[in-house]
Formats: C-alpha cells, structure tokens, sequence
C-alpha cells in the first residue's frame, strides 16, 4: 500500500528556518518525480515545488524560489523540503504527493501524505 | 506560467442535481489536466486524470471533459458525499498549477 507520511512542521518566527520530510514507502520511490503541495488556512492548493525521479531538475514556485529548496534521497525513500526565510505568508498545511512518472498511465498526484502544518509568526 | 482559472468559485445545488465546473487554461495544455476533490481537513483526492479519465475507485457519476484550453468536471446526479472542494490542476508543465477551487455546497 503506498504511504506518504509527511513531517517537521511548526511554529517558528519569521526569518527562520524549517525542514519538511516526507517518508515514502509502498511503492518505487526511485522513478517518480515528487512535490510539495501547500494550502493556507481556508485557502486553496498552492504548489511549491518538485523534483525528478533522480533528483536532476527541481522547479518552484515564483513566491519561494530562492528561499526554498526541495531534495530527495532514493536510499532512503525520501524527500525534503529545506525552507528558509519564512514569512507569514508561508503559513499553510504542506503536503507531499506522488508526482509524475512515465509509467502510471498519465497520472498525477495519485497519491497525498496527510500534511504537517508549518506557521510563520512572532 | 501556464495559469489556470476555475469557475464557479462557489455553486449551489441540491442531491441529485446534475453539476458542471468549468477550468480554463492560459495557453493549451493538451489534455494533461487532473481533477480533485478535498473535503475539510483531508488531502485532496484525484478523481480524474488525463482530462476525461477517471480514476479507479471513483464513482461514475463524476466525468471529465475538454481538451487544449477549455475543461469541464460534471457531476451527473449530485450526492450527500460529493459536497466538497474541487480543484482542477495542469501538468503540461514541469512547474504545476492549480485552479483557485469550487466550493460545492448544499442549496
């Protein structure tokens, strides 16, 4: 049974920093790209980023990029969301979720971890 | 960017009323269009993908429909469980959208 389980959310104030882990297990984690996924309190989805199966192309979103970085580690089944300089506005339940890969039939997002919360405030 | 803009952003209907939502997209994205659902508090849920096809598991109530700019969810004869968000998201591009979401509540 795939599983995404997503962890490190918090409270911190701004200007800090924050790591996001999301453990994968149920499936080959080595061939599918994967992305992080947020949504602000009673707002809808926003997404962050992504990164190929190996872990060779990341693209963000305009609004973290250069204070976020996203990684993986295939050994270990999984990825991280390094974030830095966090601001109020990057309040928001944070997501993983299962991404592309050239053979799940056109699918994306097929799965979604149950999100950790992350709140930027003094 | 390849935006993404969805309409209604709220809709009010009965069970058994037949439902459309209505994404469009900024430039062609083929069909490479995915339809969610998330209800408070859960992760959203893929209904459809590739545009019309439907995910496993999922009732066959809900289809897709559209292709290149112009999309559409419906719902053929709403149910107590399907009062929900939907969203609808491109992945055309390696850099993902979403539209801005329809809230589906109880008229």
């Amino acid at each position: 049974e795939v599983e995404l389980v997503e962890s490190g959310g918090g409270l911190v104030q701004p200007g800090e920093s924050l790591r996001l882990s999301c453990a994968a297990s149920g499936f080959t984690f080595s061939v599918y790209w994967m992305s992080w996924v947020r949504q602000a309190p009673g707002k809808g989805l926003e997404w962050v980023a992504n990164i190929k199966h190996d872990g060779s192309e990341k693209y963000y979103v305009d609004s973290v990029e250069g204070r976020f970085t996203i990684s993986r580690d295939n050994a270990k089944n999984s990825m991280f969301l390094q974030m830095n300089s966090l601001r109020p506005e990057d309040t928001a339940v944070y997501y993983c979720a299962r991404d592309w890969y050239d053979g799940n039939s056109g699918r994306d997002f097929d799965y979604w971890g149950q999100g950790t919360l992350v709140t930027v405030s003094s | 960017d390849i935006q993404m803009t969805q309409s209604p952003s709220t809709l009010s209907a009965s069970v058994g009323d037949r439902v459309t939502i209505t994404c469009r997209a900024s430039q062609s994205i083929s069909s490479w269009l995915a339809w969610y659902q998330q209800k408070p508090g859960k992760a959203p849920k893929l209904l459809i993908y590739k545009a019309s096809s439907l995910e496993s598991g999922v009732p066959s109530r809900f289809g897709g429909s559209g292709s290149g700019t112009e999309f559409t969810l419906t719902i053929s004869s709403l149910q107590p469980d399907d009062f929900a968000s939907y969203y609808c998201q491109q992945y055309k591009s390696s850099s993902r959208t979403f539209g801005q979401g329809t809230r589906v509540e109880i008229k």
